[in-house]
């Protein structure tokens, strides 16, 4: 168990359609990132937040958004859904202290199906 | 971030050692090789990490070569549960109030039969 929560495991809509995934970081943890990993393009990168502040911005589309709460939860936001938005979304957290070993902690994923 | 490049697959008979090499020949003086596998669809796990001095812990070893161009992961005695896809990333390590992304290539996929 890395401490990292996500919800839902599993989303399945239709395309056209919005959904939110909810990510929890590890307690202290101020840095939250978001990969999405599918079939054909392996892990991507999408984007990250530190203590609220969009830190790095990877290949996420026009059509996603993020952003992290003063509690340091994270939503990614998913909308006009198309069937190749489906995937594996991955969270991560890390710590940001003067001991930072660089590591990241990952979530075990939403697995969102577009039919 | 530098480059890596790993085999796709490798295979490993259960009680073996599995070593899985990494080349990094661009890494930079400042970079750090990591290593994170991925049990099929789990999260990605963090394994270990250094920078030049070979480094072990409970779950593995990192054999860096001198000249910090390639490196070996070792897992000294693999079991069927180490079946995954091992990435081998090269980044800087973050400073105090900076976390940066990981960026995954396509890894190796380690295969540990009976």
């Amino acid at each position: 168990d890395s401490g990292v929560t996500q919800t839902p495991k599993h989303l399945i809509t239709a395309t056209g359609q919005r959904v939110t995934l909810r990510c929890s970081p590890r307690s202290g943890d101020l840095s939250v990132y978001w990969y999405q990993q599918s079939l054909d393009q392996g892990l991507q990168f999408l984007i990250q937040y530190y203590n609220g502040e969009e830190r790095a911005k990877g290949n996420i589309l026009e059509r996603f958004s993020a952003q992290q709460f003063p509690d340091l939860h994270s939503e990614l936001n998913l909308s006009s859904l198309e069937l190749g938005d489906s995937a594996l979304y991955f969270c991560a957290s890390s710590v940001d202290l003067a001991r930072n070993t660089g590591e990241l902690f990952f979530g075990e994923g939403s697995r969102l199906t577009v039919l | 971030d530098a480059k890596t490049t790993q085999p796709p697959s490798m295979d490993c008979a259960e009680g073996r050692a599995a070593n899985l090499p990494c080349n990094h020949s661009t890494i930079s003086g400042n970079e750090y090789v990591y290593w994170y596998r991925q049990i099929h669809s789990q999260g990605p796990q963090y394994i270990i990490h250094g920078l030049k001095n070979n480094e072990t812990n409970e779950m593995a070893s990192l054999i860096i070569t001198e000249d910090r161009k390639s490196s070996t992961l070792i897992l000294p005695h693999a079991t069927l549960r180490d079946t995954a896809v091992y990435y081998c990333i090269v980044r800087p390590r973050p400073h105090t109030g900076t976390a940066s992304k990981l960026t995954f290539g396509t890894g190796t996929r380690l295969q540990v039969t009976l």
